[in-house]
């Protein structure tokens, strides 16, 4: 069975610090990762997204790295803004035929305090 | 261009009772999904389509059906329900299966 996990459940820190999320997966035949962030009350938006053959990818203050042969990926966020607390999850796409169906973690909480 | 809009944003019904969920995207996407997320779980996916006048199973697909009549539309129906199904359902729509745009959400009660 296709499963992402996430950790940790949930983080604090305080603004401008920085931090790293993770997410292990064991999706087969993998296609893609992505990070989504979302806010209490919305919908997910998506932050980065990877293939298979991508290591890592930016987008502003957030850096997600993956590594295919550890079945592993990172979301690094740097100089946190209180705009930042939000649930964060990590989704990975298995192809089935025509098809991506994904697979989404159970996210990580993060609370950035003052 | 409102992306991806759901309809309502709210509902309480009783237990047995029926109800249609509304997707809708202006971006001409072929995917659409609906999804379910409770509290402390990832979102799961309900069913999904692939195209106009195509709908598949997902994760949990049990206890709801789906049209996809216009490639603009994704409907989910409850036809009886049931208060396992209390959630926040999720909305969805990607041009080809990598990025998907979210809807805003319905938190439907089910008592």
């Amino acid at each position: 069975k296709n499963q992402v996990e996430q950790s940790p459940q949930s983080l604090i820190i305080l603004e401008g610090k920085n931090c790293t999320l993770q997410c292990n997966y064991t999706v087969s035949p993998f296609s893609n990762l992505r990070w989504y962030k979302q806010d209490t009350g919305r919908g997910p938006v998506s932050l980065t997204i990877m293939t298979f053959s991508e290591n890592t990818k930016s987008n502003g203050r957030y850096t997600a790295t993956l590594d295919a042969d550890t079945k592993q990926s990172s979301l690094h966020i740097t100089a946190s803004q209180l705009s930042d607390s939000a649930s964060y999850i990590c989704v990975v796409s298995a192809q089935a035929g025509g098809s991506y169906i994904p697979t989404f973690g159970r996210g990580t909480s993060l609370i950035v305090h003052p | 261009n409102a992306g991806v809009t759901q309809t309502p944003k709210f509902r309480v019904l009783k237990t047995g009772q029926s109800m249609t969920l509304l997707c809708a995207q202006d971006m001409n996407h072929e995917y659409m999904y609906w999804y379910r997320q409770d509290p402390g779980m990832g979102l799961r996916l309900i069913h999904y389509s692939v195209g106009e006048g195509t709908t598949a199973k997902g994760e949990v697909p049990d206890g709801y059906n789906v049209s996809r009549l216009k490639k603009q539309n994704f409907l989910l129906g409850l036809e009886s329900a049931a208060p396992s199904q209390t959630s926040v359902y999720f909305c969805a729509s990607s041009p080809e299966a990598y990025e998907q745009y979210f809807g805003p959400g319905t938190r439907l009660t089910v008592t």
